[in-house]
């Protein structure tokens, strides 16, 4: 079975101090990766995504995400917080089918709390 | 290019009630997945269609169905809501039913067992 894990139910950063959300994952095959943004009162919004390839993978509104496979981590970065990032982030994995077709699984999610 | 929309937006009902959700994915988008999201649980899986078939289900109870229409809009349906099926259930779409596919989401729907 995957799984997802959000160590953190908050984080609390600083504006424009850089800020890192955790996210680890287990998956019996090769994982696909995503982070998703939820502001409140809305539905999910798309990120970004490890497929293969490079390990830093660049999104929307300057965040980024570092795969590690050795370490099955899958962090969310943004070099400069913003007061407007705050809200809560989901890291979800979905397995390489090489196990079969899998659904998506989500993290419990991080509340980010960005301070003025 | 339209986005998800999800009908109605917020629904109240009673204990023993029944209700039906609706889910129009994105124009082009074929596979249609469904979350319920609580504050303990978070975001679970309900099930996935791709062409109007049930590709993947998740660990609720049958009172949880769905369909998709050949126009690959989706419906969900509770039947004898209990309390704790008071949630914000998303409906996300995809192009095609693929591992790596991105999932768009709608603003959900936010149901109130009383």
């Amino acid at each position: 079975a995957q799984s997802v894990a959000q160590p953190e139910d908050q984080v609390n950063v600083a504006e424009g101090n850089p800020l890192t959300v955790k996210c680890t994952y287990s998956v019996s095959g090769n994982p696909y990766l995503f982070w998703y943004v939820q502001y409140p009162n809305r539905g999910l919004q798309f990120l970004l995504k490890y497929i293969t390839g490079d390990n830093l993978v660049k999104g929307s509104y300057g965040f980024e995400a570092e795969f590690n496979k050795s370490q099955t981590s899958f962090h969310l970065k943004k070099p400069s917080a913003l007061v407007s990032d705050s809200a809560l982030y989901f890291c979800a994995v979905r397995d390489d089918g090489s196990g079969g077709y899998q659904k998506v699984t989500f993290g419990i999610g991080t509340k980010l709390q960005v301070i003025p | 290019k339209a986005g998800v929309t999800q009908t109605p937006r917020y629904l109240i009902k009673t204990r023993g009630q029944q209700v039906t959700l609706s889910c129009s994915p994105i124009s082009g988008h074929r596979s249609v997945s469904w979350y319920q999201q609580t504050p303990g649980q978070g975001l679970q899986f309900l099930f996935e269609y791709f062409s109007e078939t049930q590709r993947n289900k998740g660990n609720f109870p049958g009172r949880f169905s769905g369909r998709q229409f050949s126009n690959s809009r989706s419906e969900m349906n509770v039947s004898t809501l209990e309390l704790g099926d008071s949630a914000l259930y998303l409906c996300a779409s995809s192009l095609v039913s693929g591992n790596a596919d991105t999932q768009y989401f709608g603003p959900g729907t936010r149901l109130t067992v009383l």
